[in-house]
């Protein structure tokens, strides 16, 4: 399996304007995560899925981000309009559910992208 | 709620020498505890996971940790530092309760490894 993939690997853009992160996860996990990484807050978990569904958003800043999961294949986070406090690393990982032939062990494990780079001026 | 501390925003080392990453962890119920590490420009990689079997668990590249519940701690340790240790280590752990598949972050330890 390839991993998680994400695209674009980095992104500049100006202020303003609409930005579309792309993930692509493992083939077979039912959870899908969104994350965001800056020097000042760390690491934060914005949104994750389950079976395509979204099941917590409470870590989205504002309206401005928008997360979807049309398939078990693909996920896009949509920030509109951009500013520059969203500049970051943002990461998707996915992970096993509890399912039939599931250990503990292996779903509670999260497989990470390379990450997007976003950069907006 | 679950919490992680990481004592230490930046460790150095020399290479050869012991590395001791320190992880607290603040949880109402038995925790899932992780180590991952995050090499320059990459995602996260699982180095370790503790999932209430062994304390003493063992990961990737000679680094272990153990769970310690009196002290709630899961240290990193390795015993002898590479120079492709040097990285960022992360704690984190699983949010309890049925259903919930979160991890939180600790907010990290840069290791540096001096030749």
């Amino acid at each position: 399996d390839a991993g998680v993939i994400q695209s674009p690997r980095h992104e500049v853009t100006e202020m303003g304007q609409e930005v579309t992160l792309r993930c692509k996860p493992i083939s077979g996990h039912d959870y899908l995560f969104w994350y965001r990484q800056t020097m000042m807050r760390g690491l934060e978990l914005l949104i994750y899925f389950n079976n395509n569904v979204p099941i917590d958003d409470s870590g989205m800043p504002e309206d401005r981000f928008s997360a979807k999961m049309p398939n078990a294949s693909f996920s896009t986070l949509k920030i509109q309009p951009s500013e520059p406090r969203d500049s970051a690393v943002y990461f998707c990982a996915s992970s096993l559910g509890p399912g039939q032939g599931t250990s503990i062990s292996s779903y509670n494990e999260q497989f990470f992208g390379p990450g997007t780079r976003l950069t907006v001026l | 709620a679950q919490s992680v501390t990481q004592l230490g925003s930046h460790v150095s080392v020399s290479e050869g020498a012991l590395v001791l990453l320190r992880c607290n962890y603040s949880s109402s119920v038995p925790p899932y505890l992780f180590w991952y590490v995050q090499y320059p420009n990459q995602g996260l990689q699982l180095l370790l996971k503790y999932t209430s079997a062994a304390t003493l668990v063992k990961g990737i590249n000679g680094f272990e940790a153990e769970f310690k519940k009196s002290e709630t701690s899961f240290h990193l340790t390795k015993p002898s530092a590479h120079m492709s240790d040097a990285a960022e280590y992360f704690c984190a752990v699983k949010h309890s309760g049925a259903g919930s598949y979160q991890l939180t972050f600790g907010k990290g330890t840069k290791l540096s490894v001096i030749p």
